[in-house]
Parts: structure tokens; sequence; C-alpha cells
């Protein structure tokens, strides 16, 4: 089972509507979490990311929340744009023995924004 | 300044060749990491360099290995090379395991 896990798996919305992403997870300890957007054939570009201790962090219309408790994260798009379509991976950094610069990926989200 | 940079961005080889690929890290960024991600899939941890050590691996044969400069630049090797080696491989710098990576565009291997 892979140890960060989100929903959903695609997701096709109208250009200017707002969306949210899921990441749960189950690594623990860990330093931070942290989302990234992909296109297609490129490297990850990071929007956001938290410490254990952070509720929220913003980036422009980007919008990410951790709840430690529950092990849960969220992505928030406001306002979608065309060129939102991408796939979006959730990443959390393990805090343990030597591991602590391993990063652990999720499965990722396709997101496609229509016009 | 310069993000990371990869080189080349696409490759083809024949299986059983050898391949070398170049990532030049972010200004400031001492570490180094290798990841391989196979189409539709997110990305695996190759390995990782810090100041010049390997001081992570993932679960990649030996014929997977690298090196990292005293500039702090890196190369990923493959011996070997096996169709299922086809993929994007991505270099990823940061100064330490608190800040954020930055990754580089990869590069695209297929091997045929």
């Amino acid at each position: 089972k892979n140890q960060v896990e989100q929903s959903p798996q695609s997701l096709i919305i109208l250009e200017g509507k707002n969306c949210t992403l899921q990441c749960n997870y189950t690594v623990s300890p860990f330093s931070n979490l942290r989302w990234y957007k992909q296109d297609t054939g490129r490297g990850p570009v990071s929007l956001t990311i938290m410490t254990f201790s952070e509720n929220t962090k913003s980036n422009g219309r980007y919008t990410a929340t951790l709840d430690a408790d529950t092990k849960q994260s969220s992505l928030h798009i406001t306002a979608s744009q065309l060129s939102d379509s991408a796939s979006y991976i959730c990443v959390v950094s393990p805090n343990y023995g030597g591991a602590t610069n391993k990063l652990i990926f999720g499965t990722g989200t396709l997101l496609a924004v229509q016009p | 300044e310069t993000g990371v940079t990869q080189s080349p961005t696409h490759l083809i080889k024949t299986r059983g060749q050898q391949v070398t690929l170049r990532c030049s890290s972010q200004s400031g960024h001492n570490t180094v990491s290798w990841y391989q991600q196979a189409l539709g899939q997110g990305p695996q941890f190759i390995f990782q360099y810090y100041r010049e050590e390997e001081n992570g691996r993932g679960n990649f044969p030996p014929r997977f290995s690298g090196l990292q400069f005293p500039n702090y630049s890196s190369e990923l090797n493959v011996n070997a090379l096996e169709l299922d080696d086809s993929a994007l491989y991505l270099c990823a710098s940061s100064r330490d395991s608190n800040y954020g990576y930055t990754f580089g565009s990869g590069t695209r291997l297929t091997v045929v």
C-alpha cells in the first residue's frame, strides 16, 4: 500500500470553477508535506510546502491545508484556468532514520480544465 | 539564480548500452536527488547525494550509479540498459531537507 494516497485519480472541471484535491498519508513522523504541479513530460514545480505544525499555506490561487491528526492534506484551486491542467502530486518528506531527505510521492491527481 | 538544468532532454539507446545523464543543481544547493518516473506513474527515488557522498538509495539495482562533483552537479549512470529503464529521469536539488526541492525538466530516456 502506498504511503501517500491521493484522490480523485482524475478530475475534469470547467474553467473558472473551484476544485479540491485530497491527500491521505501514513508516513510518520514527517518533516514536511509539499504539493507539486507537473505538466506532462516536465519536472514537478513546487506549489506549497508545510511543516507538520502548519495548518494552511497559500500561493496565489492555490491553498493547501494540513491536518496532522487525521493525516490528511488538501489542495484547493480557486477560479481555475486552462493552464491549471496538469498532474498534482502530494509529496511527504519522512523524518526518521537516515531518510530525512527521501521524498515519498503520492499517486497524483490528473486535472483537466475545459473551456 | 539559475534553476536545475538537466541534459540531454531526450535520448534513445539500445538495450545493453550504457547511458550518462547530467544535472546542474540550483545555485546554493548541496543536495541532489535522482528519480525515475515511468509513464503515468509517480517518481521513484533512485538515490541522493549530499556534498559528494551518497546518503540514501532507493530500490534500484547496482547498475544504477551516480556521482556528485565539487560544484554539486551530478551524473546518473545506467549500465546494461533494459527496456523497462525507459522513463523520465528527474533530478532535484535542495539546500537541506527542510527546504523546497527544485526539480529539473527531466531527461526522457527511451530504450529500444
